[in-house]
């Protein structure tokens, strides 16, 4: 079966600081992989997603990047942390083996202070 | 491009009534239409999904979805609504071949006993 791994849980990070988020999945290959945000009553919103291994797809303008080094590892990144960047992130992967259903890690919580 | 929209941010019921979730999307391909659920400081986890075939759905726990065209709903039920029930519920639509998914600002379900 498959599994979605991601770290860290949670995260505390000081304004203007880099930041690493990472996701791997285990047990398919090729994967779809998907970074979301999800803030306060806001929903959630769609990041990046990425069908192949250095093939990013940036959604919304932001100050963070994501790279796909392998083809089951997703890293979500900033250079420099806003306040704004805080929220829940929720790594994803679909493909053809879950047909067309996208799958959620257990989140990350980041909070800027 | 799709879009969703889950009327009502909070809806509230009583321990063995009839739950009723809406979600109205639109979507200029064929959609597929999925129901997620979120308990506090968890990802979110699959309730049912629609893509082709019976329009009403089963999923997990003992709710039900039923995908009307006409309407462009697909709204999330479930018969006697157990304290375990309470969450946040997602609506999300995906269409075309990326499986990228659009979510609704989600409905916070509580139960009172």
């Amino acid at each position: 079966s498959q599994t979605i791994h991601q770290w860290p849980a949670t995260l505390v990070q000081p304004v203007g600081s880099p930041l690493s988020l990472e996701c791997t999945v285990e047990g398919t290959s090729n994967p779809n992989l998907y970074w979301y945000r999800q803030a306060a009553g806001r929903g959630l919103q769609l990041l990046f997603y990425s069908v192949g291994i250095g093939q990013i797809s940036s959604e919304v303008p932001q100050n963070l990047s994501a790279s796909r080094p392998q083809d089951r590892q997703f890293i979500l990144s900033s250079k420099k942390l806003l306040l704004s960047d805080s929220g829940f992130y929720l790594c994803a992967w679909s493909g053809t083996s879950s047909g067309n259903t996208i799958y959620f890690g257990e989140g990350s919580w980041l909070t800027v202070v | 491009a799709q879009s969703v929209t889950q009327l009502g941010s909070h809806v509230s019921v009583s321990e063995g009534a009839l739950v009723l979730l809406r979600c109205n999307y639109s979507s200029s391909v064929p959609p597929y239409l999925f129901w997620y659920v979120q308990y506090p400081n968890q990802g979110l986890q699959l309730l049912l999904k629609y893509t082709t075939g019976a329009t009403l759905v089963k999923g997990i726990n003992g709710f039900e979805a039923e995908f009307k065209k006409s309407e462009t709903s697909f709204h999330l039920t479930k018969p006697s609504a157990h304290m375990s029930d309470a969450a946040e519920y997602f609506c999300a639509v995906s269409g075309g071949s990326n499986y990228k998914l659009t979510f609704g600002k989600g409905t916070l379900l509580t139960v009172n006993p």
